[in-house]
């Protein structure tokens, strides 16, 4: 039963360019949950989706950022336009229901903007 | 506000010495308590949560946390450090269920162990 998958490890992007973070989570979960971690801070929510639903959108920057988890595939985490700023971790959890008790973290894509 | 504070940045523990490793939480509702390790470049590894019942929670890799309701804390402890524990640690606070089921992470605490 493989974990929570996140590819790729590491992306490098330069200024204005799109970055594109893939999740597929754990077998049978539906909820998908992404998280930004910046250099010696901890982790903050951005978005929570359940299959072809964003339930909860208030960590995400309003401009730039999009995210989708389709009926098939994996959830996308799109940024647009990248900035220096973007430079982080991004990390993806999943869990097979609306609870933290089961959540699951994947290994997370390191984003460099250079 | 909702918040997770970890008031230590960092620690340095010999190897077989005890380890303390506090978190202090500000949450609204009744808060369901988390202690997740992170390995460099690695993600997330659940240590071990408390949701309910016995204040005194078992983890994997021999650590336990208590739940101190009076103090808002939930401190992480481990008898005896092993070099291998050396990573960087997080608590966190969220609601067991329902939309919106965002863990609130603190800072971190980034324990070194010294031979």
């Amino acid at each position: 039963n493989a974990g929570v998958m996140q590819n790729p490890r590491h992306l490098v992007r330069r200024r204005g360019q799109e970055a594109r973070l893939r999740c597929s989570p754990m077998k049978g979960h539906s909820h998908v949950y992404w998280y930004r971690q910046l250099p010696e801070e901890g982790l903050k929510f951005m978005v929570y989706l359940q299959k072809e639903n964003i339930i909860d959108e208030s960590g995400m920057p309003k401009e730039r950022f999009s995210a989708e988890f389709p009926k098939e595939g994996p959830s996308i985490l799109r940024i647009q336009q990248v900035v220096r700023g973007d430079s982080a971790a991004y990390f993806c959890a999943s869990s097979p229901a609306a609870t933290n008790e089961k959540l699951f973290f994947g290994s997370g894509t390191q984003l460099s903007v250079l | 506000a909702q918040s997770v504070t970890q008031p230590d940045i960092h620690i340095t523990v010999s190897e077989g010495a005890s380890l303390e490793l506090r978190c202090n939480y500000s949450y609204g509702a009744t808060p369901y308590l988390f202690w997740y390790v992170q390995s460099p470049g690695q993600g997330l590894q659940l240590l071990l949560k408390y949701f309910s019942g016995d204040t005194l929670v078992q983890g994997i890799k021999g650590f336990e946390a208590e739940f101190k309701r009076s103090q808002s804390s939930f401190n992480l402890r481990k008898p005896s450090v092993h070099w291998s524990d050396a990573a960087e640690y997080f608590c966190a606070v969220g609601p067991q269920v329902g939309a919106g089921t965002a863990l609130i992470f603190g800072k971190g605490t980034t324990l070194s162990v010294s031979s």
